[in-house]
């Protein structure tokens, strides 16, 4: 069964600094996609970043970036110049291709110091 | 556009009464959608799966008779905790996947506001 595994329960990081959540995950598939998923205090989900098991490049979305270790199966998100409207739980999340299922690391708070 | 609205946002009920809870998608056609559970600070859980037309998927150990998950059309899925008793309180979030006509993200769920059931 595929797992992820976010390790850090809680992180903070000055306001305007750089900070890396970690995620790994357990999979014997090849194909497959992950996410970064952003729950600020309202609860909504919000989804910050994907990645493509297949694409070797690493995603990026404006602060946010992401390190695609695929052999390690590691997946780090990186928020540059952290802003007070960072503060938020995130989760790491995996789907097989074509699969249904979105399997959740146990996430991560970030606090965001100002 | 991929929005996903719940009903209602917020519940208190008094044990043994059945709540609904309505997930649409308002601007695409959801073929699957999900519903989930989470406890403070926790991840969410998947509770089951459903797809438009056809009995819901349930995880295990998730009660499918206390649970009833119905998805009748393309969008819109309910959820009725049915009994409802103080450990049902919780925070439930649908989601929704489907076709989106011009839209190459088919592999994303996305994500209703998430409805708040307190039971007394």
């Amino acid at each position: 069964a595929q797992t992820v595994t976010q390790s850090q329960p809680e992180m903070s990081v000055q306001e305007a600094e750089t900070v890396t959540l970690s995620c790994t995950y357990d999979t014997s598939e090849s194909d497959y996609y992950l996410f970064w998923y952003k729950q600020p205090p309202s609860r909504q989900m919000i989804l910050v970043i994907r990645q493509e098991a297949y694409k070797q490049q690493n995603a990026t979305e404006n602060r946010f970036s992401v390190n695609f270790q695929k052999a390690a199966k590691s997946f780090s998100l990186k928020i540059s110049d952290s802003q007070l409207g960072d503060a938020a739980m995130y989760f790491c999340a995996y789907k097989v291709e074509y699969g249904n299922k979105l399997v959740f690391g146990a996430g991560t708070i970030l606090r965001v110091k100002s | 556009g991929a929005v996903v609205s719940q009903h209602p946002s917020w519940v208190i009920c008094k044990s043994g009464t059945s709540v609904k809870i309505e997930c649409r998608s308002l601007d695409f056609q959801a073929t699957t959608m999900f519903w989930y559970r989470q406890f403070p600070k926790q991840s969410l859980m998947l509770m089951a799966t459903s797809n438009e037309g056809s009995k819901a998927t349930y995880e295990q150990g998730v009660e499918k008779d206390k649970f009833l998950i119905n998805h009748a059309s393309l969008t819109l899925s309910t959820l009725t905790v049915t009994s409802a008793h103080p450990e049902d309180s919780s925070f439930y979030i649908c989601s929704a996947r489907g076709g989106l006509a011009g839209v190459a993200h088919y592999n994303e769920q996305f994500f209703g506001p998430g409805t708040r059931l307190t039971v007394l």
